[in-house]
């Protein structure tokens, strides 16, 4: 069954440093997502992507996060200097159509110290 | 502001006890709700959607409901198995974007 997947499954960064999240989604998915989720806490709308252009994003998703479609299958976020409050777990998503199904990949962990 | 709200927090279970978990949400204009299972340290796994009132959907021993107002998750005779923490999600017509509840933590006791 196809699955989305997620690297690295965890990151240690230092404050300050950029980091880069890489996620495959699903192949037939046209429809491509980014969460957070700080421990304990809700899982957390950054950024949807469609089309090669981001459709959606929150007020967390700032100048500091970027995300990118480099190729046709890998989907990256970026964040530039990465913050204390930046250690979450970060889940991609993708679905197929408009009104499909969301799956989410298993996460990567990251820890700015 | 839009929001989704689920409860109780936390619940816990003996092994068959049957039981019913919340997400009331008040959003401008329902496109679908979900439903996701999510185990510690690990990313939510897709349980139901549900698009309009009066649509209920079944896998297992779980069964979801949806009303104007909210949706319910019942679970028939539970198993330790299936103690996790249980997600509810929303998506607002025109938008391409989810809001989450925080989730009920369900803990089944054999």
């Amino acid at each position: 069954e196809p699955e989305v997947t997620q690297t690295p499954s965890h990151q240690v960064t230092q404050m300050g440093q950029e980091v880069i999240l890489r996620c495959v989604p699903i192949s037939n998915h046209l429809y491509f997502y980014w969460y957070r989720q700080i421990l304990g806490q809700k899982v957390e709308f950054l950024v949807s992507f469609y089309n090669n252009e981001i459709s959606e994003k929150s007020e967390i998703f700032d100048d500091q996060f970027s995300v990118e479609r480099p190729d046709g299958s890998n989907f990256t976020l970026k964040i530039r200097s990465t913050k204390l409050e930046d250690s979450a777990m970060y889940f991609c998503a993708s679905r197929r159509g408009d009104e499909g199904t969301q799956y989410f990949g298993p996460g990567t962990r990251l820890l700015v110290l | 502001e839009d929001q989704v709200t689920q409860s109780p927090e936390a619940l816990r279970l003996q092994e068959g006890e049957s039981s019913s978990l919340n997400c009331s949400y008040t959003v401008s204009g329902l496109r679908g709700l979900f439903w996701y299972r999510q185990d510690p340290g690990k990313g939510p796994e897709f349980l139901f959607t549900l698009y309009s009132a009066g649509e209920e959907k079944e896998k297992e021993r779980l069964k979801a409901t949806l009303t104007k107002k909210e949706s319910f998750l019942h679970i028939t005779a539970p198993k330790p198995e299936d103690s996790a923490t249980y997600l509810c999600a929303v998506q607002i017509y025109n938008f391409n974007k989810f809001y989450f509840g925080s989730g009920t933590k369900l803990n089944v006791k054999p």
